[in-house]
């Protein structure tokens, strides 16, 4: 059973759009949720987080939003950049485990 | 700040052949550490986690093996490779609000 599932597989937006990015999860007892963004041949860089605590972090043109009642999260990229063309990968974690758990992955490609 | 380097860069190996992958993380003291797989175009596969020296849990069986035998060292190995061992390797830390923070990675092709 697929822990933390990702959508859309692929995504193609038009430079200055918004991007939006949805993960889902079902193990209750994850409260930590960390976005990752990841280009072609280099280790996956933490882009930004939330705890389950909070339902929305924003971070300069990344947010992401949580809602625990739908087990649901997101990422919004406002003003999207062709350097934001990347894989992006949601993951999951509960606290103090040493077990992470990633989405599939969205590949994403900003036109000029 | 903390630095973490993984070794090598790549690896062209044979079906059968010994692997042994490293990695070194600077400026943290007994981090935990995590080994990740990734095929071409996929996700993220954790394989192993190591909160201390010595001690390693697995996550999957993918007929690997790992070991800490230094605080700031994890070592990926296998003693014969199979071509589904391809793809690539990451070495991460636990960053202080949890996450893990990756290397560089290790790309991996077996013929």
């Amino acid at each position: 059973q697929q822990q933390v599932r990702q959508s859309p597989q692929s995504l193609t937006v038009w430079e200055g759009g918004t991007t939006v990015l949805t993960c889902s999860y079902e193990d209750s007892t994850f409260n930590y949720f960390p976005w990752y963004q990841q280009f072609p041949g280099e280790g996956p860089a933490l882009l930004i987080s939330i705890l389950s605590v909070s339902d929305k972090k924003e971070d300069g043109r990344f947010t992401t939003f949580f809602n625990k009642r739908e087990k649901k999260l997101s990422l919004h990229i406002i003003d999207s950049q062709p350097g934001d063309s990347a894989t992006y990968f949601c993951a999951a974690s509960a606290n103090s485990n040493n077990r992470i758990f990633f989405g599939d992955g969205t590949q994403l490609v900003v036109k000029p | 700040a903390q630095t973490i380097h993984q070794w090598p860069v790549a690896e062209i190996k044979a079906v059968g052949s010994p692997l042994s992958l490293g990695c070194t993380i600077k400026g943290k003291s007994s981090p935990n550490l995590y080994w990740y797989w990734q095929a071409t175009g996929g996700t993220l596969q954790q394989l192993f986690y190591s909160i201390t020296v010595g001690q390693v849990e697995s996550v999957v069986q993918l007929n690997l093996s790992a070991s800490r035998p230094k605080d700031d060292q994890f070592i990926l190995s296998t003693e014969k490779l199979l071509l589904s061992h391809s793809g690539f390797y990451l070495c991460a830390w636990r960053g202080d609000n949890q996450a893990p923070l990756f290397g560089e990675g290790t790309r991996l092709s077996v013929l």
